[in-house]
């Protein structure tokens, strides 16, 4: 069955932009966590979205925020954005159930200048 | 808060010799323990997991050992080959459904 897969792939934005990530989970599986990966910060925890309802929220400020959809599809967003935001973020889905795989897309390269 | 601490950060080894990944705890709650392998440009994706409730698990040439005494564990990589060569993540669970990450190592296998 198809991967999970993120667009888009690069984002180029400027400081005080805004932008929405997308992410769309494996087939059946209705959880989708997203993070933050930096050199040498390993993978930071954002937000988990388990059937449209966030479940889990990591230490961000308040414009990172996230959302899901009836077919689990989600979406992050990032307001006023700072140079500090340029990351890799990556989303990650799973049927949600404890101690269980989570399968990762590519990510999405945000640049901001 | 909670946090894990992997090392080391980097960790070079000749090809053939072995290689041993170390991570602790804070939470003595946690009883999932993943380690996922990101090769360069790629997605992270999961090469083994323990439970809190055995102390080892193998699968061909790696290995995870859990001490929950002293909160720790441990890849382990025997045989190394050169497509081990990635940053390898460890995790703890916190709570049900969520993880906490080690910063990675990067591993090198020389030729």
């Amino acid at each position: 069955k198809a991967g999970v897969t993120q667009t888009p792939r690069y984002l180029i934005k400027t400081r005080g932009q805004q932008v929405t990530l997308s992410c769309s989970p494996i087939s059946g599986h209705r959880s989708v966590s997203w993070y933050q990966q930096t050199p040498g910060q390993g993978l930071q925890f954002l937000f988990e979205y388990f059937s449209e309802t966030q479940r889990n929220k990591g230490n961000f400020p308040g414009r990172f925020s996230g959302r899901q959809f009836s077919n689990s599809r989600s979406e992050m967003n990032v307001s006023t954005l700072e140079l500090g935001d340029s990351a890799l973020y990556l989303c990650a889905s799973s049927f949600g159930t404890e101690k269980e795989t989570q399968y990762f897309g590519p990510g999405t390269r945000l640049l901001v200048l | 808060g909670e946090n894990v601490e992997q090392h080391p950060s980097t960790l070079s080894v000749q090809e053939g010799d072995s290689a041993v990944i170390k991570c602790t705890y804070s939470d003595s709650a946690s009883n999932y323990f993943p380690w996922y392998k990101q090769e360069l440009g790629k997605r992270p994706q999961l090469i083994i997991d323990i439970r809190s409730n055995v102390g080892e698990k193998k699968d061909q040439r790696i290995a995870v050992t859990l001490n929950k005494t002293a909160k720790h564990f441990s890849l382990h990589i025997t045989e190394t080959q050169p497509e081990d060569s990635a940053v390898y993540f460890c995790a703890a669970s916190i709570g049900n459904y969520q993880l906490i990450w080690g910063a990675g190592t990067k591993l090198i296998i020389k030729p």
